[in-house]
């Protein structure tokens, strides 16, 4: 059964960082696609940034460019999304999902609000 | 940016009723559309994939249609589980979330 739990959500203040794990099971990590998406309070889903197998590529949606950081252990089967600089506009739910073209699993979420 | 628009926004319905919802992209997506169920406090699961393919474990009384810019997401008979949120997912150029729809019972 494919499983993806995600961890390192908080409060947090604006300006400053913090960093989110997804840990995979049930299929073999280092063969897929992977990306956090997110959504804000009452709004939609947004997609914020995905990685290559390897983690050579990355991809990110222009208002998170140059402050959050996709990465991946695949020794680990663990994906991290780093991220600096935290504004207002990023607190969500972000989700761990797998996929280049489709998400096709998602996991449970984590909180993250960036207030004073 | 390819835009998704969604409609209804709310839909109330009857058990065994049919239920359509539809999904415009702001241009053409070929057939690069996907449509997810969100439960309340849940995390979204993927029901249909390039418009019209049926995700494995999925009920057979949903199923999707369209190519282009115009999508649909029918469930044939609906049932009480499937009171939910529904959102379009166009990924053709990047990816463009719809803003969903709630489907709740009458």
């Amino acid at each position: 059964e494919v499983q993806l739990v995600e961890s390192g959500g908080g409060l947090v203040q604006p300006g400053r960082s913090l960093k989110l794990s997804c840990a995979a099971s049930g299929f073999t990590f280092s063969n897929y696609y992977m990306a956090w998406v997110r959504q804000a309070p009452t709004k939609g889903l947004e997609w914020v940034a995905y990685i290559s197998t390897g983690g050579g590529s990355t991809y990110y949606r222009d208002s998170v460019k140059g402050r959050f950081t996709i990465s991946r252990d695949n020794a680990k089967s663990t994906l991290y999304l780093q991220m600096d600089s935290l504004r207002s506009e990023d607190t969500a739910t972000y989700y761990c999902t797998r996929g280049r073209r489709v998400f096709d699993y998602w996991g449970q979420g984590v909180m993250v609000t960036v207030s004073s | 940016d390819i835009q998704m628009t969604q409609s209804p926004s709310f839909l109330s319905a009857s058990v065994g009723d049919r239920v359509t919802l539809s999904c415009k992209a702001s241009q053409n997506i070929n057939k690069y559309l996907a449509w997810y169920q969100q439960k309340l406090g849940e995390a979204p699961k993927l029901l249909i994939y390039n418009a019209n393919s049926l995700q494995t474990g999925i009920p057979s009384r949903f199923s999707g249609s369209g190519s282009g810019t115009d999508f649909t997401l029918t469930i044939s008979s609906l049932q009480p589980e499937d009171v939910a949120t529904y959102f379009c997912l166009q990924h053709n150029s990047w990816y463009t979330f719809g803003a969903g729809t709630k489907l709740e019972l009458k």
